[in-house]
C-alpha cells in the first residue's frame, strides 16, 4: 500500500479482556516497528522486527505483550489479560531496510482499557 | 540522563518569525536524527532527516548537526500558524542499535 495503515483505529475493552492490533506496513520494507505513545510523550519503542524475526523487543512491558510478523509483512501486537495502564496510542512504522532509513507511522491505533 | 532530550515548551512565536528548536541525545555514536511534526489527535509525520554534520535545508526548515556537541535543531522560517504542532526529534544509532529513539517533544504555537 501507499502508506503504513493500521486498523483499528480506536479500540475500547474491558479489564482482563485480549486485544490484537494490525499493522500493514509500506510495501517492501522490511523493517517495522511498534511504539506506544501516552499523552505529552514521545514514542516509546516497544519492539523492532527485521523480517518475519524480532530483531528487538527489549521495549515490551512485560509478557503480557507479544508481536508477530510470520510473513515478513503484516505485523500483529497482542495484549493479554489488559489493565487500565495499557490505554495509549499504539503507533506502528515502517522503514525501508531499518539501517539509519527514515520511519514512516501509520496513524495508530487508540487503546482505551475501561 | 535521558537518550534524547528535547524542551516541552510551549514555545510560542509569532507568525513570520523563526522557530528554533533544540535536541541533545546521549550517545555520541548516534548516526542518524530525524524530525517529526505531530498535530495534536494524529500520528507523527516525517518532516526532516539529516545524517552529516552542517546544514540541511528543505524549504522553510533547515535542520543542523553537531555530533561533536551531540546536537540537532530544527529551525523553521517565516513560522505560519498550520505550523503550530508538537515537534518530535528522533536519533537512529544508539547503543549501536537501528531503533529510531524519540525525545518527549516541544510544542510549537505560532501565533497570528
Amino acid at each position: 500500500g501507499a502508506g503504513v495503515s493500521q486498523t483499528p483505529s480506536n479500540k475500547v475493552t474491558e479489564k482482563g479482556k485480549y486485544v490484537e492490533l494490525r499493522c500493514d506496513p509500506i510495501s517492501g520494507h522490511t523493517a517495522l516497528y511498534w511504539y506506544r505513545q501516552s499523552l505529552g510523550q514521545g514514542p516509546e519503542f516497544l519492539i523492532y522486527f527485521q523480517g518475519t524475526g524480532a530483531a528487538d523487543d527489549s521495549g515490551l512491558p512485560n509478557d503480557r505483550f507479544f508481536a508477530v510478523r510470520p510473513e515478513g509483512s503484516v505485523s500483529t501486537l497482542k495484549i493479554q489479560r489488559t489493565e487500565r495502564g495499557d490505554s495509549a496510542v499504539y503507533l506502528c512504522a515502517s522503514s525501508a531496510t531499518g539501517e539509519d532509513t527514515e520511519a514512516f507511522f501509520g496513524q495508530g491505533t487508540r487503546l482505551t482499557v475501561v | 540522563q535521558k537518550e534524547v532530550e528535547q524542551n516541552s515548551g510551549p514555545l510560542s512565536v509569532p507568525e513570520g518569525a523563526i522557530a528554533s528548536l533544540n535536541c541533545t541525545y546521549s550517545d555520541r555514536v548516534s548516526q542518524s536524527f530525524f524530525w517529526y511534526r505531530q498535530y495534536s489527535g494524529k500520528s507523527p509525520e516525517l518532516i526532516m532527516s539529516i545524517y552529516s554534520n552542517g546544514d540541511k535545508e528543505d524549504g522553510r526548515f533547515t535542520a543542523q548537526l553537531n555530533k561533536a556537541s551531540q546536537y540537532v535543531s530544527l529551525l523553521i522560517r517565516d513560522s505560519q500558524p498550520s505550523d503550530s504542532a508538537t515537534y518530535l526529534c528522533a536519533v537512529n544509532g544508539l547503543r549501536g542499535s537501528y531503533i529510531p529513539t524519540f525525545g518527549r517533544g516541544t510544542s510549537l504555537i505560532v501565533h497570528p
